[in-house]
């Protein structure tokens, strides 16, 4: 069945400094990927997705690349603000975003001063 | 334009009662998902709408969970009887439909069962 494993959390940063965090995914066929943000007390927003290999995904100064050979969808950001501080969870879908997502568990970010 | 709606927001009940959560959807939105969140987990489809027909049920608990879409636009999920392991955050989601849309996530319910 599909899959996704993201890095464990929280992951804690100063402001300005890079971001990565790591996704990979198991799926059957050839999955949608994409990353969600979750900032306290609200719904689960899209971040950013890429839906075939070479893709590359941004929005807000946010990255990804969808790798098939390594089947992975790494997050980055080259300057983090504390008003990225969310969980971030990767996702994917074996029928484009409109079927059902699988997800990982999420990462933390804290982005302090 | 309007959000995903849902209530209530928090919800604290003890266990074998029965509880339920409202969904209104995006306008114009024909898919509705619902979502069950564990914490510190990803969310897991519970069901799959489109329009009033349930397509994708098949991670639904029928013994105790049910769920209704009644003229194609808000949404009911139903526990009953509420057991301890329940308590989690319940996400409704829409998208407008097909395979191609952005599902878009309400704030969620936060169930805690005594």
């Amino acid at each position: 069945g599909n899959s996704v494993t993201q890095m464990e959390g929280p992951v804690t940063l100063s402001e300005e400094a890079f971001l990565t965090i790591n996704c990979t995914y198991t799926a059957t066929g050839y999955p949608s990927l994409f990353w969600y943000v979750q900032y306290p007390g609200e719904g689960l927003q899209l971040l950013l997705k890429a839906t075939k290999a070479d893709d590359k995904g941004s929005n807000k100064g946010f990255e990804a690349t969808y790798r098939k050979e390594t089947t992975s969808f790494h997050l980055e950001k080259g300057s983090v603000q504390v008003s990225d501080s969310a969980v971030y969870f990767c996702a994917l879908s074996t029928g484009g975003g409109g079927n059902k997502l699988t997800f990982g568990t999420g990462t933390q970010l804290k982005v302090e001063l | 334009e309007a959000g995903v709606v849902q209530s209530p927001r928090y919800k604290i009940i003890e266990k074998k009662q029965p509880v339920a959560f409202w969904c209104n959807p995006i306008s114009g939105h024909n898919t509705l998902y619902w979502y069950l969140q564990n914490l510190g987990q990803g969310p897991e489809l519970l069901i799959r709408y489109e329009n009033e027909e349930a397509v994708d049920d098949s991670q639904l608990p029928k013994d105790r969970f049910s769920a209704e879409r009644l003229k194609g636009v808000d949404s009911t999920l139903k526990i009953q009887p509420a057991e301890l392991g329940d308590s989690a955050v319940y996400l409704c989601a829409s998208s407008l439909g097909g395979s191609s849309y952005e599902q878009y996530f309400g704030p969620g319910t936060r169930l805690t069962v005594t």
